[in-house]
């Protein structure tokens, strides 16, 4: 099956800083999602993206599909923005997770 | 509209009980799909129905097994509880199953 890894796996930052996470997988996917996980476990979905660059606010994600890859850009980082950020493919019919990425945002 | 709601929230069962959770999709939503989420094995897949019908299922035991209403309204069962059953449950919602996903606030299920 497919494999989707995420970097770093922890992430530490002080509040304003910017950050870039990673996501590759092994093999053609039909798409790719991010996703922030809060503290009470909801899954928001930010990006849809299975090819190209998307922003909303101050964040934004591009997927290079022919090489596997997608980054998500989080720019003056705030408290808020911390949780686990996962990426996810779509991979025939099944929806693949990465183990996550954890950001702590501190003040 | 109303977001993706899953009940109950929280749940407390004993080891061979079994029990049941209920997804509502948004609203127009055909497709949902279910996910188990522990510590030491992420997130993973159980199953995706579409219009009532099981397009595909991960791999997890027959003791889960899963139902989609013509409404889109969606059940998952456990029977036969064991104590690694405990997690959160999470579903999600889409037009299609490779579009857009959104995510309910999840089932935390303790087996004790």
């Amino acid at each position: 099956g497919i494999q989707v890894e995420q970097s770093p796996p922890d992430l530490i930052l002080q509040e304003g800083a910017n950050s870039t996470l990673r996501c590759n997988f092994s093999d053609s996917v039909n798409n790719l999602q991010w996703f922030h996980q809060n503290p009470w476990g909801q899954l928001i979905n930010l990006f849809y993206i299975p090819s190209g660059t998307k922003q909303n606010g101050r964040l934004s994600a591009t997927t290079v599909a022919t090489e596997r890859y997608s980054l998500l850009y989080i720019s003056s980082s705030q408290t808020t923005d911390s949780g686990v950020y996962f990426c996810a493919v779509r991979y025939g019919q099944n929806f693949v997770f990465g183990p996550g990425t954890r950001l702590s945002v501190l003040p | 509209k109303a977001g993706v709601t899953q009940t109950p929230r929280y749940l407390i069962k004993t080891r061979g009980q079994q029990v049941t959770l209920s997804c509502s999709p948004i609203s127009g939503h055909r497709s949902v799909s279910w996910y188990q989420q522990t510590p030491g094995q992420g997130l993973q897949f159980l199953f995706e129905y579409f219009s009532e019908t099981q397009r595909n299922k991960g791999n997890f035991p027959g003791r889960f097994s899963g139902r989609q209403f013509s409404n889109s309204r969606s059940e998952m069962n456990v029977s036969t509880l064991e104590l690694g059953d405990s997690a959160l449950y999470l579903c999600a919602s889409s037009l299609e199953g490779d579009r857009k996903a959104f995510f309910g606030q999840g089932t935390r299920l303790t087996v004790v």
